[in-house]
């Protein structure tokens, strides 16, 4: 069964401190990994898109890693702001296609001033 | 702007009555689905469309129904609606998925309460 297990479930960091969110999944074949953030109440938003071949996206303060040898990817949060607050999803899809993705659960982030 | 709607944002309404969720995309999108969030599990697929006339069962696609008679509109069904159907619904678009790296959009969401 395809799966997609993040932690920590919830975080709470001093706003401009950096933060590491991290992404173990079971889902195969792989075709590409994402990472989205989701304000509350809202539809998800997409940060970064990984391939296979890729193993670093960056897309300004948020830098994404993906190792798919032991099937791992982190979300790494540089200098966080207030509004950085919100759910981080990682999602994984298999195969070829769009059809058979897989959520993780999200980790909640909270940046205090 | 490039956007996916979704109509109501807000419903409340009881056991067995039927309702429509309407689902709208001005990208010319071929893919479509919908997902239902509830805490503690995450978004979950409830059914997708390939294109127009072409759609599949997701992972929970028991109680409900889909259609997709134009390419931008994708409603989804409750015939009839019960209590665990109560939930944050997404519509969510995007390009062919035969491409890998394509960028996925979602919609504002509904929020569903049946009573």
């Amino acid at each position: 069964k395809n799966q997609v297990e993040q932690s920590p479930q919830s975080l709470i960091i001093l706003e401009g401190k950096n933060c590491t969110l991290q992404c173990n999944y079971t889902v195969s074949p792989f075709s590409n990994l994402r990472w989205y953030k989701q304000d509350t109440g809202r539809g998800p938003v997409s940060l970064t898109i990984m391939t296979f071949s890729e193993n670093t996206k960056s897309n300004g303060r948020y830098t994404a890693t993906l190792d798919a040898d032991t099937k791992q990817s982190s979300l790494h949060i540089t200098a966080s702001q207030l509004s950085d607050s919100a759910s981080y999803i990682c999602v994984v899809s298999a195969g070829g296609g769009y059809q058979k993705v897989t959520f993780g659960i999200g980790t909640k982030l909270q940046v205090i001033p | 702007e490039a956007q996916v709607t979704q109509n109501p944002r807000y419903l409340i309404t009881v056991t067995g009555k039927k309702l429509t969720v309407t689902c709208s995309q001005n990208m010319n999108h071929e893919y479509m689905s919908w997902y239902r969030q509830d805490p503690g599990l995450g978004l979950r697929q409830i059914y997708y469309s390939m294109n127009v006339e072409v759609t599949d069962k997701g992972d929970v696609p028991e109680g409900y129904k889909v259609s997709r008679k134009e390419k931008r509109n994708f409603p989804l069904i409750l015939e009839s609606p019960s209590p665990n159907q109560t939930s944050l619904y997404f519509c969510a678009s995007s390009l062919s998925p035969g491409l890998v790296s394509y960028e996925q959009y979602f919609g504002p969401g509904t929020r569903l309460t049946v009573t």
